[in-house]
């Protein structure tokens, strides 16, 4: 069984830099599993904020960024505000119509 | 603008049988893959269900194979999945998202909520 990894919790501060990470059990993350991030607040829909490891959604600000780091794929918030606080999540495209959801990491920013 | 909005959720009982639907709108619905993926209350994301354009193509997450169907209805822009068999942990709210390039979801719907309790 496919396992992403993501951490649980993380914390940043105000105008922070924090990295999120997105990593397979079994395998290192390259480009070729399409690595996408999500946003999502208690009781909201998840908001895409990356697809194709670092390209950004329609409307997304450029404080986000996506990329592969080492054997994970990543998620880059420089300058964190207090509306990053959120829930997010890395999916990782296995092929043949699978998609694999990382557990989430839950972003404070204090 | 694109919009996705789910609905048919509500309570069932254990063993009983639900279908969500799932109305776009601000697109061209029969160009797009579409898919399935629920939330459990206080867990994370977990893909369902996907359907090529023309429903030819479908595939299932093995949590709910053999219990769901994913349909769709171009003429109607919606999208369906029928459920049953439904077990207490299938609570969740469930959501309906736009698949683009094939390989990632865009837009989202709101969800609807489906509580299994007898």
């Amino acid at each position: 069984q496919t396992v992403v990894t993501q951490e649980p919790s993380f914390s940043v501060s105000p105008g922070g830099t924090v990295t999120l990470t997105c990593g397979l059990s079994s395998a290192s993350v390259s480009t070729r599993y399409y690595p996408s991030w999500y946003q999502q607040t208690p009781g909201q829909a998840p908001r895409t904020l990356i697809y194709n490891t670092n390209s950004r959604s329609s409307g997304v600000p450029d404080r986000f960024s996506g990329s592969i780091l080492g054997h994970k794929a990543a998620l880059t918030i420089t300058g964190a505000q207090a509306d990053d606080e959120s829930d997010y999540y890395c999916v990782l495209y296995m092929g043949g119509g699978i998609w694999v959801f990382g557990g989430g990491t839950k972003l404070t920013v204090l | 603008q694109v919009q996705l909005m789910e609905s048919g959720g509500g309570l069932v009982k254990p063993g009983g049988s639900l279908r969500l639907s799932c109305a776009a709108s601000g697109f061209t619905f029969s160009d797009y893959y579409m898919s399935w993926v629920r939330q459990a209350p206080g867990k994370g994301l977990e893909y369902l269900s996907y359907i090529s354009t023309g429903g030819t193509t479908i595939n299932y997450a093995d949590s709910m194979k053999g219990r769901i169907t994913i349909s769709r209805a171009n003429a109607e822009n919606s999208l369906f999945l029928q459920m049953h068999s439904l077990r207490v942990d299938d609570t969740a709210v469930y959501y309906c998202a736009r698949l683009r390039q094939g390989n990632y979801f865009d837009y989202w719907g709101q969800g609807t909520p489906v509580t299994v309790s007898s």
